[in-house]
């Protein structure tokens, strides 16, 4: 079946680490998102981009960045990371031939990661 | 920009009873609103959807509803069963800004047997 895969599931760094986080997906959809969960808070996205030369900031980019460095791989880093940035990590995907408004997104397994 | 808020954000009902999950917007030019469930451990996958030019939408156990007016929108299930023990979020995506989708701060749902 077509999925969204998320490297590594879980890790642990320490403070100042650089840390990335890789998604590939096989559903051949052009829309890829990074989402952040922290309980409370709910899923809050941290970038997105729609096709291969795009890329937007969301609602909390500040210490992240991202590479789409295809179609299918869309990859998310923590230049210098530190303990706030603790979290459950989401990649998700959606198909533009849904419509310009929005389409279901398809998320990965997520990765947890922990900053000591 | 969107903001969404969501009530409450845990949810005790007995087996059988009926969940009300509500969540309001600030963005006039939202009009889309999706609701996604997220069992323990697992991703979160979309239950149902309503579009700003449907005030209902139901789907088996599962209703949503939605008033323009007040910016509010309500996830509904009926007889509910154990295996709706989940988290909740509700989501909302302004007209001119694609697949952005803003979500809420989820609600825990425990269904009791």
């Amino acid at each position: 079946d077509a999925d969204v895969t998320q490297t590594p599931r879980n890790r642990i760094t320490k403070t100042g680490k650089r840390i990335m986080l890789e998604c590939s997906q096989t559903k051949g959809h052009d829309r890829m998102y990074w989402y952040r969960q922290d309980p409370g808070l709910g899923l809050r996205l941290i970038y997105y981009s729609f096709d291969v030369k795009d890329i937007n900031k969301g609602e909390i980019s500040d210490g992240y960045s991202v590479s789409r460095q295809a179609q299918a791989k869309f990859s998310l880093s923590l230049e210098s990371a530190i303990p706030n940035q603790t979290a459950l990590y989401f990649c998700a995907t959606s198909d533009l031939s849904t419509g310009v408004l929005a389409g279901e997104l398809f998320f990965g397994e997520g990765s947890r990661l922990t900053v000591l | 920009g969107e903001n969404v808020e969501q009530h409450p954000s845990t949810l005790s009902v007995q087996e059988g009873d009926s969940a009300v999950i509500k969540c309001t917007y600030s963005d006039s030019a939202s009009n889309y609103f999706p609701w996604y469930k997220q069992e323990l451990g697992k991703r979160p996958q979309l239950i149902i959807d309503i579009r700003s030019n449907v005030g209902e939408k139901k789907d088996q156990r599962i209703a949503v509803t939605l008033n323009k007016t007040a910016k509010h929108f309500s996830l509904h299930i009926t007889e509910t069963q154990p295996e709706d023990s989940a988290v909740y979020f509700c989501a909302a995506v302004r007209r001119n800004q694609g697949g952005k989708l803003i979500f809420g701060q989820g609600t825990e749902l425990s269904v009791k047997p």
